[in-house]
Parts: structure tokens; sequence; C-alpha cells
């Protein structure tokens, strides 16, 4: 079964700061994408970012970018400008065929 | 109005209790998801559809049934709920595209006494 990591079960940043949230994925695929979602305290599923293994540039959507690392396996989420709203889990979603394997997750808080 | 709606928001049952959950969705998406969020962990598939006449077993597909009414509709049911399916559940569309991201409903939140 694929295995994905996401190694910081907690994290804490200062409101206004960036934060890296880290994930690890093991697969054998080639091709593949992988997600970003935050689930905030409301319980719902928010999609933030897509990264394609075939892409040549880091995505980016407004103050969410991946740091994809393809030959690491990784794809660390980095919110710039931490805003209170931030805080939520997040979770790291890559794609093993036709389905997406969702990590367990990190929970960040902004401090004010 | 929301893309993609869950009825029952909340539920509780008991043990031994048919119960099923519905998910609709406007986006016009051909596949369709069912899974479960236990409490400190990441989501798992139950069942999905990529149309009307397709249903694939997901991870965790036992003790759960499906129907796939028509492309805007996928009921999920538990024929005889147990107490550790006390979870809460998401539905989710995605259409087969660049990125066939998905895109979940506001979850149902179900207990099983």
């Amino acid at each position: 079964a694929q295995k994905i990591t996401q190694t910081q079960p907690g994290m804490f940043v200062q409101e206004k700061e960036a934060v890296t949230l880290d994930c690890t994925y093991d697969t054998s695929d080639q091709s593949y994408g992988l997600f970003w979602y935050k689930q905030p305290s409301s319980g719902e599923m928010i999609f933030l970012i897509y990264q394609g293994s075939y892409d040549e540039q880091n995505a980016t959507e407004g103050r969410y970018s991946l740091n994809f690392q393809k030959a690491r396996k990784s794809a660390n989420l980095v919110i710039s400008a931490s805003q209170l709203g931030d805080s939520a889990m997040y979770f790291c979603a890559p794609r093993k065929g036709d389905k997406v394997i969702f990590g367990p997750g990190t929970s960040l808080s902004v401090i004010p | 109005d929301a893309d993609v709606t869950q009825t029952p928001r909340n539920r509780i049952t008991k043990t031994g209790k048919r119960i099923m959950l519905e998910c609709s969705q406007t986006k016009g998406h051909d596949r369709m998801y069912w899974y479960r969020q236990d409490p400190g962990l990441g989501l798992r598939l139950i069942y999905y559809s990529f149309d009307v006449k397709d249903i694939n077993k997901g991870e965790i597909s036992d003790g759960y049934s499906v129907s796939r009414q028509a492309q805007a509709k996928f009921s999920l049911s538990l024929e005889s709920a147990i107490p550790n399916q006390t979870a809460l559940y998401f539905c989710a569309t995605s259409d087969l595209g660049s990125t066939d991201t998905q895109y979940f409903g506001p979850g149902t939140r179900l207990t099983v006494l």
C-alpha cells in the first residue's frame, strides 16, 4: 500500500509568517499527481492546490505554493503570510491510479 | 447553493439499523466517491463510481453498499449499522480532466449507539 508521511502532527506559526508543512510519499508510479486539502474545525474538506508529477514548475495558488522534489518524493506545502483562518488540519493526498490516498494530516495553529 | 450536498448532516442511530446517506451534486461531474474519516485520521475510500453503470469497491467497503441512481446522485447504505461505523462521512465528485480534482460535500456525522 502506498505510504504517505506527514511527520509534523502539530505545527504552530506566528500570524503573518510563512510555514512549511511536510509530505513525503512512496510510489512506484511514473506519472501521478498530488493534492493538498485543508480541513478547518468546521469539518469541510477544501481543495487548495495540485501538482502534476510532470509539471516543471512548482504549483502556486495565491498564498499557497508547493516545494515539489520529485526525486525525493516530497511535496511540501508552503503557506505565506499566515492568517488566523489558516488554523486547520492539512492533508497531503497523492493520486494512485484512479484513486487519491490521504495522508494522516498535520494540524496547523496560527498564533496572533 | 452548494455544489455537493449531503443529507443528513448529522445522524444518530442504533446498532442493527439500516441507514442511508445521500449525496447530490450540481457540478455535472461523472465521478463520485464516498469516504469515511475517523478522529485524528485521514480519509479512507469506501466506494467510488465513474459513471452511472460503474461501481467500484474502495479500501474499506465491507459493511457498506452504494447506489448510483443518476449522474448527480450517489447514496451510501449501512445495511446493519455497528458502533465502529461511527465516523464522519464525505461524498466527493470529480471530472476526468487534466487534474481530476475531487470536490467534497460538507460531510455527514454518523453516530451508531
